[in-house]
């Protein structure tokens, strides 16, 4: 079974400040998707990251895959309240069905 | 365009009843999938489909059914509810590997 385990699990910070959320398995992904979910909504699409090595930016989001496909991570630059959230990688599997990682869960306070 | 849409918001089941959950996507996408999401957890699959008439079981299938008889429609069954079904229950469905989510079911079951 592939598993994707995402830290950390909470966080908590000032408006503000930086951070980095991890995603990371023992397994190889054809490619690794990063979610954000707010309350009482579904999972939206933040970014697809295909390559290994590959970098994507999204305003203050940088998502990396890395360079074996195997893990990936999701820095922000100063972070905003509204980018208060889960925050959920998922791995696309050999049968182009995803795996979901177990989620960070993102509290920026003002 | 609606996206995706799921019936109803919030059900509150007696242990041993069954209920149908409701999705229906506007997108003519033919991949769609049920996961479930426990408090503070990722999603795991239950089933999928891609494409009418074709279904196949995900990671966690025991206790459900499914059933794909138009593009637009994939309803989820639970024949007899148990209390370890209470969770919440997104639909999605997807082209090119992107995931759209519906708003999600709230289901208690006591």
């Amino acid at each position: 079974t592939q598993l994707l385990e995402q830290s950390p699990q909470f966080l908590s910070i000032q408006e503000g400040e930086n951070l980095t959320v991890y995603c990371n398995s023992s397994s190889v992904f054809s490619s690794l998707q990063w979610y954000r979910q707010e309350p009482g909504e579904g999972p939206v699409l933040l970014v697809t990251v295909v390559t290994g090595g590959e970098v994507k930016k999204l305003k203050r989001l940088t998502f990396q895959f890395g360079d074996a496909r195997k893990d990936s991570s999701l820095h922000i630059t100063a972070a905003q309240p509204g980018d208060t959230g889960l925050y959920l990688c998922a791995g696309e599997d050999n049968t182009d069905k995803l795996i979901f990682g177990t989620g960070t869960r993102l509290q920026v306070f003002p | 365009n609606a996206g995706v849409t799921q019936t109803p918001k919030f059900r509150i089941l007696k242990i041993g009843q069954s209920m149908t959950l409701q999705c229906t996507q506007d997108m003519n996408h033919n991949y769609m999938y049920w996961y479930r999401q426990d408090p503070g957890m990722g999603l795991k699959l239950i089933y999928y489909s891609v494409g009418a008439g074709i279904t196949d079981k995900g990671e966690v299938p025991n206790g459900y059914n499914v059933s794909r008889s138009t593009t637009e429609d994939f309803p989820l069954r639970l024949e007899l509810a148990a209390p370890s079904q209470t969770s919440v229950y997104f639909c999605a469905s997807s082209t090119s590997g992107t995931q759209y989510f519906g708003p999600g079911t709230r289901l208690l079951v006591l």
